[in-house]
């Protein structure tokens, strides 16, 4: 079973800070990893798809990494605001899956407070 | 606009009974997908579908039945085999290829006493 991890699991800062969190994948066999935001009472809403190995990604204040030779990314948050304040889910997909369901991982709830 | 919808938001059910949840998009995408979250767990797949006609189970189907008999529509059945139905439910889309993103509805939380 293909494992997809997140961390840490929460994690509360203060408005202005800038804060990274990390997702984990399997190194063999990558195809995408896609970033997603979800905020409460709200669907999830795509970040960023992620492909190539040195991929960065940049949205606004937000911005990813990837290194799928050691299968992780990393989100980073610049400056955060409260209206940051969801929960950050990955999600992998490995070669021959593609056109099949992403594996997620459990997500990290961000609380920004201001 | 373009989207996802799920209804109803909330659902709540006896037990023993089976309950169709409605997932529709009109963003002409041909794979379709039902997730379950529970408190502390990721996103679980539950269906997928990929064409009309057709579709897959995912990593906990059991208890779980779907149709795709149009392209936007991939309504799911939770039967009374579910042994933990209370759940929230998310329904997604996507254009064929793990390169795209999925588009997500706003939920179905289901409540089975």
């Amino acid at each position: 079973i293909l494992n997809v991890e997140q961390s840490p699991q929460s994690l509360h800062v203060q408005e202005g800070d800038s804060t990274n969190f990390t997702c984990s994948f399997p190194s063999s066999n990558f195809y995408a990893l896609h970033w997603y935001r979800w905020e409460t009472a709200k669907s999830p809403e795509a970040l960023f798809v992620m492909t190539l190995n040195g991929d960065e990604k940049k949205k606004g204040r937000i911005s990813a990494t990837l290194n799928t030779k050691e299968g992780y990314s990393y989100l980073y948050i610049k400056g955060s605001q409260p209206e940051d304040s969801a929960t950050y889910l990955c999600a992998f997909i490995g070669k021959g899956q593609a056109g099949t369901a992403l594996i997620f991982g459990k997500g990290t709830t961000l609380s920004v407070s201001s | 606009d373009g989207g996802i919808t799920q209804s109803p938001k909330y659902l709540f059910r006896k037990e023993g009974q089976n309950v169709t949840l409605s997932c529709e998009q009109n963003l002409n995408h041909d794979a379709m997908y039902w997730y379950r979250q529970d408190p502390g767990q990721g996103l679980r797949l539950i269906y997928y579908s990929q064409i009309v006609n057709d579709f897959q189970k995912g990593d906990i189907a059991e208890g779980y039945s779907v149709s795709r008999e149009k392209k936007e529509s991939f309504p799911l059945t939770v039967t009374s085999a579910q042994k933990n139905p209370t759940a929230f439910y998310l329904c997604a889309s996507q254009r064929t290829g793990g390169i795209y993103e999925q588009y997500f509805g706003p939920g179905t939380r289901l409540t089975v006493t």
